[in-house]
């Protein structure tokens, strides 16, 4: 069965620290791979997303995050963390033969300290 | 580009009263979309996906005859939940994919801002 799993539930950083956020998936065919973070209230923002090809992919605000195959996980990583990043952060996975469903991962809620 | 909107961003409603939510994607054709629920400091429930011109897909456990939805148009999937109660009170939102985006086949689903709605 199709799953995600973000292990931390919540995530407490100094600002300008660097990040590190947990994602592991367990799925049967080739994964898409898709990293959104949602402010209160608001609907899913697109951060990156990883379809094939090299690894290590760049998103936006200085986000990255890397597949590892043998590890099924695609980590989300940002070097320095900026006070406006505190928001909650989704890992999610899609594949084309499964009616193009997205599994979520629980999300990992950042909070950054001054 | 890319831009999902949804109306209304908030609705409060009685009791037995019908809410309809919409789902717009401004500046591209959505040959797809899902609606989601998510509780409070939760993940989204996937609840239907929405096929323009052919019935919605809806998950195991989600009611059809309460959730109608509706995909008239490359541009619109609507939302009704019929005689809300209480326990309907949650954020929905809605996402839409382009599947021929420039003639490449897109896997990414672009969501809108949420509708939250309280049942009172």
């Amino acid at each position: 069965a199709q799953s995600v799993t973000q292990p931390d539930i919540h995530i407490t950083v100094s600002e300008g620290a660097s990040l590190e956020l947990r994602c592991n998936y367990s799925y049967g065919a080739t994964p898409y791979l898709f990293w959104y973070v949602q402010s209160p209230g608001q609907g899913l923002q697109l951060l990156l997303k990883y379809f094939s090809g090299d690894t290590l992919v760049q998103g936006i605000k200085g986000f990255e995050a890397e597949f590892k195959r043998s590890q099924s996980s695609f980590n989300l990583r940002k070097p320095s963390v900026h006070w406006s990043d505190a928001a909650e952060y989704f890992c999610a996975v899609g594949a084309v033969n499964t009616g193009n469903q997205f599994y979520f991962g629980t999300g990992t809620s950042l909070t950054v300290i001054p | 580009g890319a831009v999902v909107s949804q109306h209304p961003s908030w609705v409060i409603c009685k009791s037995g009263t019908s809410v309809k939510i919409e789902c717009r994607s401004l500046d591209f054709q959505a040959t797809t979309m899902f609606w989601y629920r998510q509780f409070p400091k939760q993940s989204l429930m996937l609840m239907a996906t929405s096929n323009e011109g052919s019935k919605a897909t809806y998950e195991q456990g989600v009611e059809k005859d309460k959730f109608l939805i509706n995909h008239a148009s490359l541009t619109l999937s609507t939302l009704t939940v019929t005689s809300a109660h209480p326990e309907d009170s949650s954020f929905y939102i809605c996402s839409a994919r382009d599947l021929l985006a420039g003639n490449t086949y897109q896997e990414t689903q672009y969501f809108g801002p949420g509708t939250r709605l309280l049942v009172l």
